[in-house]
């Protein structure tokens, strides 16, 4: 099984840079993805990443350390609609394409 | 457009009267997969199909039941509902590569009084 860990929440200001972190234990990694759901509505897809290192799109970046069970996901230039909840989840090799995901994290953006 | 349906949106039945909840993608994905998501315990993994005729057992599949006939379809069928099933459930689908993102579908609020 896998265990995956996150912050429950963290409030952020307008225009800042926030990092939200996810710690894993997996016995077969195989990817970690982020996805962000707002209230209410489906999760969409952020990021991807499979080999340690950090991997940029626009004002999201995620990073990964595997030997550290490690991720993070950057948020530069926060805007209000990045209020939302951001979601961790790992494949495994065991578990063929199913995802593990963690409890997700509820970031608030204030004014 | 690629997507990932469901219905119904909205349901609110009683305890006992068996239900099913469609879901169909449009992609020709392979791998297929319902989740409920309460709040507390994020998403959690119900069933999950690699291909037509194959299902297997998520974390909480006690109380579901699914079924893969065809590639697009992934009913899930809840055959006597209790209040515990009270959540909200998404399916998703994915091709079978490991870096493919998994599609969701705009979710199902299901209520069991």
């Amino acid at each position: 099984g896998q265990n995956i860990d996150q912050p429950t929440e963290m409030t952020a200001t307008e225009g800042a840079i926030v990092q939200i972190n996810c710690t894993y234990q997996t016995s077969g990694f195989n990817g970690l993805f982020w996805y962000q759901q707002h209230a209410g509505e489906a999760p969409t897809f952020l990021s991807y990443n499979v080999l340690d290192g950090l991997e940029e799109k626009g004002r999201f970046s995620s990073f990964l350390s595997r030997s550290k069970g490690y991720s993070y996901l950057l948020l530069k230039e926060l805007q209000m609609k990045d209020s939302a909840s951001y979601l961790c989840a790992v494949r495994d090799i065991d578990s063929g394409y199913a995802l593990n995901f963690g409890k997700g994290t509820s970031l608030l953006v204030t004014p | 457009e690629a997507q990932v349906t469901q219905n119904p949106r909205y349901l609110i039945t009683v305890t006992g009267k068996k239900l099913t909840v469609t879901c169909s993608q449009n992609m020709n994905h392979e791998y297929m997969s319902w989740y409920r998501q309460d709040p507390g315990l994020g998403l959690r993994q119900i069933y999950y199909s690699m291909n037509v005729e194959v299902t297997d057992k998520g974390d909480v599949p006690e109380g579901y039941k699914v079924s893969r006939k065809e590639k697009r379809n992934f009913p899930l069928i809840l055959e006597s509902p209790s209040p515990n099933q009270t959540s909200l459930y998404f399916c998703a689908s994915s091709g079978q590569s490991s870096s493919y993102e998994q599609y969701f579908g705009p979710g199902t609020r299901l209520t069991v009084t």
